[in-house]
Parts: structure tokens; C-alpha cells; sequence
């Protein structure tokens, strides 16, 4: 149980275009997903927290403007990074919050999606 | 100061050793505490979560809450090749689900 996709797992991309990342829970309803990057030997570095239905709340630094994120329903968010440059390049993860019993009240991470942007 | 105070190692130990891995905290609000693995460019997988203070033993992982200290520890019994990877503590509040992450200990397991 708990298990969260994201695709793409990996994406190279030129300079100035946009790269869209999908976060699903397979096995769950999610009250909550968030997105992170994480650049290599580092943390987690939370971008944002999404409830489905409401506008993200994103952390301080992060540009809403240059990731959007839609939280469609209670299983997917997307990221979407806009005009990307190579300094977007990072791994990027998200997580959902299950809302049903059966779960653990925490979160539960996806794969990551590696973007590099040439 | 930092909210979670986790060494970030490395740490190498030989198979069939015993792992300490630890996290110190200053928030006293914080009830709920977890440890994740991550392998390498991969995303982090849940391995133990606990609430409150107290031992959670589940094979040969124990994870261990005293609350009083605002320390958390993993240890990792007959360590195996396959447990070398970087160690997570993170730990939330009562309400929400928003977690504060360590910075993460690597572990390298030589057989």
C-alpha cells in the first residue's frame, strides 16, 4: 500500500521550454501532496504544498509564477516547470498524505523525476 | 540553528555491524517522528514511524523517541550491503502533515 508515481521518471529539456511532472497516488486518496527538490548530496528542499481543489501554498523563494502546480483531483498534482533553465535542473519529488485509514498520517514519496535542462 | 540537528556522515561500517543513526530536535511540539530511506536518485521510502516517546521494533530496524532528551535514534541490526543508502529523520506536530526533514545520514554497508 501507499505507493505514489510520478512520471516522467527522467527529462532533458532545452532551455525556455516547459516541463509538466506528474505526482499519482495509486492505492490512496491524498488530502495533501507536496512538491521538493533536491539537489545531489542535499536535503529535501520543500517547493510547495497542495490541497486538491485550492491554490498551492508555496514556500518562501519559490516563484509560484515559475512552477505551477494544479491539484486536479485527490490523486494527482502536476508540476509544471515554465521557461526552464539549466539552474531548474534538479531532482524533483513529490509526496501525497493519505486521508483514509490504513495509512500512516504522513507522507508517502514518489520516485523523483530528474530534469536537466540544456 | 536548525530545527532537526542530523549528522550527515558519511558512515561506513562492515556487514553484519550494528548502525546507530540519530537525531537531535529543539521544536518540543513535535509527536510524531519517522525515518526514511533513500537510495541513490531515488525517492525517499517510509521504514519507521512512531508517536510520542518509546521503542518500535519492526526485523531489524528499531527506532527509539525520547521526547524528554528531544532525541531519536535508528539502529539498523546485522547491516547488509543493501542497507547502504541515505538515512532520513523527519518528524511533525500534532496537526497537519507538513514534516521537518534531518539533513540525512549516509550509510555504506562493505561487505
Amino acid at each position: 500500500g501507499a505507493v505514489v508515481s510520478q512520471h516522467p521518471s527522467r527529462v532533458i529539456c532545452k532551455s525556455g521550454t516547459s516541463v509538466k511532472i506528474e505526482c499519482r497516488s495509486l492505492d490512496f486518496q491524498a488530502t495533501t501532496m507536496f512538491w521538493y527538490r533536491q539537489f545531489p548530496k542535499q536535503s529535501l528542499m520543500l517547493m510547495a504544498t497542495s490541497n486538491e481543489g485550492s491554490k498551492a501554498t508555496y514556500e518562501q523563494g519559490v516563484e509560484k509564477d515559475k512552477f505551477l502546480i494544479n491539484h486536479a483531483s485527490l490523486t494527482l498534482s502536476t508540476l509544471t516547470v515554465t521557461s526552464a533553465h539549466p539552474e531548474d535542473s534538479s531532482f524533483y519529488i513529490c509526496s501525497a498524505s493519505p486521508r483514509q485509514e490504513g495509512f500512516q498520517e504522513t507522507q508517502y514519496f514518489g520516485p523523483g523525476t530528474r530534469l536537466l535542462v540544456l | 540553528q536548525k530545527e532537526v540537528e542530523q549528522d550527515p556522515g558519511p558512515l561506513s561500517v562492515p556487514e553484519g555491524a550494528i548502525v546507530s543513526l540519530n537525531c537531535t530536535y529543539s521544536n518540543s511540539a513535535f509527536q510524531y517522528f519517522m525515518w526514511y530511506r533513500q537510495y541513490s536518485r531515488k525517492g525517499p521510502e517510509l521504514l519507521m514511524y512512531t508517536y510520542s516517546s518509546g521503542n518500535k521494533e519492526d526485523g531489524r530496524f528499531t527506532a527509539q523517541v525520547d521526547k524528554s532528551s528531544k532525541y531519536i535514534s535508528l539502529f539498523i541490526r546485522d547491516s547488509q550491503p543493501s542497507d547502504s543508502a541515505t538515512y532520513l529523520c523527519a518528524m511533525r506536530e500534532d496537526s497537519g502533515s507538513r514534516l521537518t526533514f534531518g539533513e540525512g545520514t549516509q550509510l555504506t554497508v562493505n561487505p
